[in-house]
């Protein structure tokens, strides 16, 4: 069965300070992934998604950026964090081309920028 | 990617069947309803999903009229373990995003 990781599940960082968090899918080959953000009572705010590897759409022009070194492995990255980098992250994956598959999210990591 | 529109909040009681619909004017041929739910501090997950008709889960139940302009996502009996914000999506999943508008926020009252 198909299981996604994504940590760490929580992180306070300074402002100024780097990010990296990562996510990987099991049991599945060429998915799609995702990355939201979510700020608290909210909706989820796509951020990147992935149809392969080093073929990445940004939705949202921030200090964040986002990579995809091997097939199964999402990594969302900043150089600088903002405050307004708070917020929930969750990572996602969805079937590859020619498909209608469901998405399936990962747990999330709280994010609080001081 | 198709824009919906749904109702901000809805209230309701445990054991009444809650309806929540969903507008998607400009759906596409190819484009398919889904329906999740999400609970505070986790991922959505999915509930259903359908193209036309009716289809029906041991979840829920979702109706889409002919035009399929808009669904309609059922739960029958809800309980206090329903509240949730519920997002209806419309897309064809096949290399495209994944794009949640604001959800529907279902309060189930004893």
């Amino acid at each position: 069965s198909q299981t996604i990781h994504q940590w760490p599940a929580t992180l306070v960082q300074p402002v100024g300070s780097p990010l990296s968090l990562e996510c990987t899918v099991e049991g599945t080959s060429n998915p799609n992934l995702y990355w939201y953000r979510q700020a608290a009572g909210r909706g989820l705010q796509l951020l990147f998604y992935s149809i392969g590897i080093d073929q990445i759409s940004s939705e949202v022009p921030q200090n964040l950026s986002a990579s995809r070194p091997q097939d199964r492995q999402f990594i969302l990255s900043s150089k600088k964090l903002l405050l307004s980098d708070s917020g929930f992250y969750l990572c996602a994956w969805s079937g590859g081309r020619g498909t209608n598959t469901e998405a399936f999210f990962g747990q999330g990591t709280r994010l609080t920028v001081v | 990617l198709a824009k919906t529109t749904q109702p901000i909040s809805m209230d309701s009681y445990e054991g009444q069947e809650v309806n929540i619909t969903c507008s998607h004017n400009n759906i596409a041929t190819n484009d398919y309803i889904t329906w999740y739910q999400q609970f505070p501090s986790q991922g959505p997950r999915f509930i259903i999903q359908g193209y036309k008709t009716k289809v029906t889960n041991e979840v829920a139940s979702l109706f889409i009229p002919a035009d399929r302009k808009s669904s309609t996502l059922s739960l029958p009996r809800v309980s206090l373990s329903d509240t949730a914000v519920y997002y209806c999506l419309v897309g064809y999943n096949a290399g495209n995003m994944l794009t949640f508008g604001g959800g529907t926020r279902l309060m189930v009252k004893p």
